[in-house]
């Protein structure tokens, strides 16, 4: 069946680091792929999409490119800030909806 | 607006309560969903509900009772919960189509209700 791989975290970054955190996943069909963002005591926020192959989802600074060729929806940021402290989800839609485990980011000044 | 509400933002009940939880949107979604999470875990789906009716309901034990009034409105009735059921319930709505591909779209979730069990 479908499922979702993240990688695992916590990570810790410096202010202004480059981030990334890796996602991948396997399908049968054409799935969509969302990276959303839990921040501490919230609810899941959609940080940003991609529906088909190619594509790419940018938000926020974020970035992410859906790679079909090696099944990856890897989420980017050039600099961080120590307010993109939270928690972050790759999901896959096709015809159920599919979370990673979520990797847990703290930046610290 | 993609605004989920959700209220009460927290909750504390005894194991003999009945309490409700509620969600509203004003997207012109036609699928909602109750999510339960806990603790550094991902969201795991309990019920959807496509254009007002039940049409998913992951073998949830029956002291939760959904219940969907209107198209707008989704509540969630609990009654005999246990200390384990404790954890951040969450709403979500997305788009919805007579094929029932509601989970085809993007999800977009309530601020939860942070819900303890005593």
């Amino acid at each position: 069946g479908d499922s979702v791989t993240q990688m695992e975290g916590p990570v810790t970054l410096s202010e202004e680091a480059f981030l990334t955190i890796n996602c991948t996943y396997t399908a049968t069909g054409y799935p969509s792929l969302f990276w959303y963002v839990q921040y501490p005591g919230e609810g899941l926020q959609l940080l940003l999409k991609a529906t088909k192959a190619d594509d790419k989802g940018s938000n926020k600074g974020f970035e992410a490119t859906y790679r079909k060729e090696t099944t990856s929806f890897h989420l980017e940021k050039g600099s961080v800030q120590v307010s993109d402290s939270a928690v972050y989800f790759c999901a896959l839609s096709d015809s159920q909806f599919y979370f990673g485990t979520g990797t847990s980011l703290t930046v610290i000044p | 607006d993609t605004e989920v509400t959700q209220t009460p933002k927290h909750l504390v009940m005894g194991m003999t309560n009945k309490k409700s939880l509620k969600c509203e949107q004003h997207m012109g979604h036609r699928a909602m969903y109750w999510y339960k999470q806990k603790a550094k875990k991902p969201p795991e789906l309990m019920f959807v509900y496509s254009y007002e009716k039940l049409s998913i309901n992951e073998s949830v034990p029956s002291r939760f009772s959904p219940e969907c009034p209107n198209s707008s409105l989704l509540n969630l009735h609990l009654h005999a919960l246990q200390p384990e059921d404790s954890a951040l319930y969450l709403c979500a709505s997305s788009q919805d189509s007579r094929e029932g591909l509601a989970q085809t779209y993007e999800q977009y979730f309530g601020p939860g209700t942070r819900l303890t069990v005593t």
